[in-house]
């Protein structure tokens, strides 16, 4: 079964600088897709970004890019020049062709004035 | 309007109780997904729908039934709600051809 570990429950940094969030995942298939979600605390659940496997290079918006290493299979977020509206809970998921979105525990969050 | 849409958004019920959270959608979708949110355990996948004729439970779909009404809708269903069934509900919906889920508001159940 597919797995995703977000080692990280917790994390805080201060506004401006940038922080990494990582996660690591376990499957046997070859071709699959990534995602970074994001839940402020109105609870929305906010994509991110999203990486397809098979693309070797790594997925980037605006401030949000990822270190996607297909072999360790580990996908981490980094969010550049962060913000106060960064604060969140973030989500590391997996899909595949068993059509399901798999979830890691997820990291908070918080940035500092 | 929401494109994935959730009622009730909050719910306090009683041990014991039957209750039934919903979920539409107008995004045209074929999958639907119900998850739990619990502190510290991330999104869990209780059931998931292709269609309205293909239902699959998910990780953790003991104590819940669904219900597929339509293509636009998806009903979770806690037959006898006991107090570990406190969570965080959500629903998502997904085009085949897209990778991208939609998450509703999500529906915060208390079971007292």
């Amino acid at each position: 079964a597919q797995t995703v570990t977000q080692s990280q429950p917790e994390m805080s940094v201060q506004e401006a600088e940038t922080v990494t969030l990582s996660c690591t995942y376990d499957t046997s298939e070859s071709n699959y897709y990534l995602f970074w979600y994001k839940q402020p605390p109105s609870r929305q659940m906010i994509l991110v970004i999203r990486q397809e496997a098979y693309k070797q290079q790594n997925a980037t918006e605006n401030r949000f890019s990822v270190n996607f290493q297909k072999a360790a299979k580990s996908f981490s977020l980094k969010i550049s020049d962060s913000q106060l509206g960064d604060t969140a809970m973030y989500f590391c998921a997996f899909y595949n062709r068993d059509d399901k979105i798999i979830f890691g525990k997820g990291t908070r969050l918080h940035i500092l004035p | 309007d929401a494109d994935v849409t959730q009622t009730p958004r909050n719910r306090i019920t009683k041990t014991g109780k039957r209750i039934m959270l919903e979920c539409s959608q107008t995004k045209g979708h074929d999958r639907m997904y119900w998850y739990r949110q619990d502190p510290g355990l991330g999104l869990r996948l209780i059931y998931y729908s292709f269609d309205v004729k293909d239902i699959n439970k998910g990780e953790i779909s003991d104590g819940y039934s669904v219900s597929r009404q339509a293509q636009a809708k998806f009903s979770l269903s806690l037959e006898s709600a006991i107090p570990n069934q406190t969570a965080l509900y959500f629903c998502a919906t997904r085009d085949r051809k897209n990778t991208e889920a939609f998450f509703g508001q999500g529906t915060r159940l208390t079971v007292v």
